[in-house]
């Protein structure tokens, strides 16, 4: 019973296409969040949902927009995709709400982007 | 601003000996610190975390790690490496100025040999 999970797990496109990654929980947590892992393995948050409000927005390109249609649910869209965009994202979750600063956050198992 | 350094890009240790894996943070407030490893082409498994009380925190599979306030460390530690135990380690803290970010260090690999 998969905890938090992404679809797809691999996604291989070409330059200027425009591509969505799907994120679901299902642990009840009321924030989500994205993660960009490049190819040194460097992990650095794009964003952070908290009931479906943007609440973190970490100086990225208008081209990745994410959208919560739900607390449960974080998808992240992206606009004319260009080859730098190859990384891993990765979504997560946590009960915000709960924990407060002390909350962990549980991570999907990734999704790998290849921009040809 | 919070930060945090693993300044061991990679660890060797050999089946059974002792492992640590080093960690130092900077923050503003009082730290709150995470561990988390990476086995290959899975998401991050959280292994434990730091946020008052005793500075010695034990985790999951055997894992511990030890708070050290006035070397602002955090290093993971297990006492008998396994094999299975390969894989990448990451650091990560949240301060209570920043409190909605967890940044990660950059990542230590483990390689434990038989």
């Amino acid at each position: 019973d998969t905890a938090v999970s992404q679809t797809p797990k691999y996604l291989v496109t070409q330059m200027g296409n425009d591509k969505s990654i799907k994120c679901e929980q299902n642990l009840g947590h009321d924030t989500m969040y994205w993660y960009k892992q490049d190819s040194k393995k460097f992990l650095k948050i794009m964003f952070s949902y908290n009931n479906k409000e943007l609440i973190i927005n970490e100086t990225v390109p208008n081209r990745f927009s994410p959208k919560s249609p739900d607390k449960a649910h974080l998808n992240l869209h992206i606009n004319s995709l260009e080859l730098g965009d190859s990384a891993v994202y990765f979504c997560a979750s946590s009960d915000y709400r709960q924990g407060g600063i002390t909350d962990t956050q549980y991570f999907g198992p990734g999704t790998r982007l290849t921009v040809l | 601003a919070q930060s945090v350094a693993q300044p061991e890009d990679q660890v060797n240790v050999a089946e059974g000996n002792p492992l640590t894996v080093k960690c130092t943070y900077s923050v503003s407030g009082n730290p709150y610190l995470f561990w988390y490893v990476q086995y290959p082409n899975r998401g991050l498994q959280f292994l434990l975390k730091y946020i008052t009380g005793d500075n010695l925190v034990k985790g999951s599979y055997g894992f511990e790690a030890e708070f050290n306030k006035s070397q602002t460390s955090f290093h993971l530690k297990k006492p008998s490496a396994l094999v299975s135990d390969s894989a990448l380690y990451f650091c990560a803290v949240r301060d209570e100025e920043e409190a909605d970010k967890l940044i990660f260090g950059t990542g230590t690999r483990l390689q434990v040999f038989p």
